[in-house]
């Protein structure tokens, strides 16, 4: 069975500060995908990325960054100099059987403080 | 490009009643997916469609079903509704080759 485990309940960084949020996953399929969600207090979930299984290439997009490592069956996110607009839930999320089944992990809040 | 909408915003019903939740899905995608979002905690997944039929259902009761049209717009339907029902629920739409879901801003259900 799939899962995603986000360890990070809450995390807390002062404006500026670099954070790295943690997702784990687990899956029996050899072809699965990624995805990383932002969910600011308005409550619309905001796609961020997605990831194939078949692609370990790190992404760089502005101050997000995301490391994929199939080995650990990790896939982390980092905010560069975080920014108070960037104070959200975020969820990793598992698709997989090409798109059927999404499982998202329980989210990690991220506050950042002036 | 229309995003994903969903109507009502709010919806507050008594337990034993049943709701309809409705949702447009984003121009150019044919597969919508139903999520429950309890307070506190990461959506879960309840079904999708593609081409009107059930593609795929979490670990909800039959209770919960749904309809897709042929514009791929979708409804989810409550039956029995009791408290624990009490939840944001989320339509996501996307095709069915890109597997990237787009999230509607959700309709909030309170259950009494």
């Amino acid at each position: 069975a799939q899962k995603v485990t986000q360890a990070q309940t809450e995390i807390s960084v002062v404006e500026k500060e670099d954070v790295t949020l943690d997702c784990v996953y687990e899956t029996r399929d050899t072809t699965y995908y990624l995805f990383w969600y932002k969910q600011p207090p308005s409550g619309e979930l905001v796609f961020l990325i997605r990831r194939n299984s078949f692609d370990e290439q790190n992404e760089i997009s502005g101050r997000y960054s995301w490391n994929f490592q199939k080995s650990t069956s990790s896939f982390n996110f980092t905010i560069t100099a975080s920014q108070v607009v960037d104070s959200a839930v975020y969820f990793c999320a598992l698709s997989e059987n090409y798109g059927q089944n999404f499982v998202f992990g329980p989210g990690t809040r991220l506050s950042v403080l002036p | 490009e229309t995003g994903v909408t969903q109507s009502p915003t709010h919806l507050i019903k008594t337990r034993g009643q049943q709701v309809t939740l409705r949702c447009s899905s984003q121009s150019g995608h044919n597969t919508v997916s139903w999520y429950q979002q309890a307070l506190g905690q990461g959506p879960q997944f309840i079904f999708q469609y593609y081409r009107e039929e059930e593609n795929g259902r979490g670990n909800f009761p039959p209770r919960f079903s749904g309809l897709q049209f042929p514009n791929y717009s979708s409804e989810l339907n409550v039956n029995a509704l009791e408290l624990d029902d009490s939840a944001l629920y989320l339509c996501a739409s996307s095709s069915l080759t890109s597997f990237e879901q787009y999230f509607g801003p959700g309709t909030r259900l309170t259950v009494t």
